[in-house]
């Protein structure tokens, strides 16, 4: 049973649109919330966390939060090529910092 | 501050070998966390060591071993590899609390 979905993609977007990225989790202990950015070839780099249920904004990302519904999903507005990558969203449990990720959506933003 | 490196980044084995590979987390950072992945796959958890004490292990064999040394530097083992164990393998340190920053991986290659 997979414990994190998404989407695999790709999802494409055209450049200076607003990509929408989700992610359901199935344990409800998951307490903390992470997304990340890959690039081919390349390690995973953080670029939001997020703890509450709500909304959090850094920059053109926005990341929100249901818990009820164990959703998470990232926003990016104004969306640019280099936005081009693959987001793996990750959840873990309170009190353990193991991380269980998603398979992660791969984004493709066109000129 | 400098970010989490890891020697080598790349490695050519042979099936039966065992191979070790080495990640330096960031200073002051004590929990190291390794994490495989894969195309099929994707990111799969290791282990995680804390203060030299591992503190989780995924679901893999026990030809994955791993150890941590009082400098907070770890070393993961994989003893008589198999061509399944090609792979990227991703060290992650982390500060107090949830938050993970990876390295940039070693590419082992097994033929």
């Amino acid at each position: 049973q997979k414990e994190v979905e998404q989407n695999s993609g790709p999802l494409s977007v055209p450049e200076g649109a607003i990509a929408s990225l989700n992610c359901t989790y199935s344990d409800r202990g998951s307490q903390s919330f992470f997304w990340y950015r890959q690039y081919s070839g390349k390690s995973p780099e953080l670029i939001m966390s997020i703890y509450s249920n709500g909304d959090k904004e850094d920059g053109r990302f926005t990341a929100q939060l249901n818990k009820a519904s164990q959703y998470v999903s990232l926003l990016i507005r104004d969306s640019q090529p280099s936005d081009s990558a693959t987001y793996l969203c990750a959840v873990n449990r309170s009190g353990y910092s193991t991380l269980t990720f998603g398979k992660g959506t791969m984004l493709l933003v066109s000129p | 501050k400098a970010g989490v490196t890891q020697t080598p980044r790349y490695l050519i084995k042979t099936r039966g070998q065992q191979v070790t590979l080495s990640c330096s987390p960031i200073s002051g950072h004590r929990s190291v966390s390794w994490y495989q992945q894969t195309p099929g796959q994707g990111l799969q958890f290791l282990f995680e060591y804390f203060s030299e004490t591992q503190r989780n292990k995924g679901n893999f064999p026990g030809r994955f071993s791993g150890r941590q040394f009082s400098n907070s530097r770890s070393e993961m083992n994989v003893s008589t590899l198999e061509l399944g164990d090609s792979a990227l393998y991703l060290c992650a340190s982390s500060p107090p609390g949830y938050e993970q920053y990876f390295g940039p991986g070693t590419r082992l290659t097994v033929t």
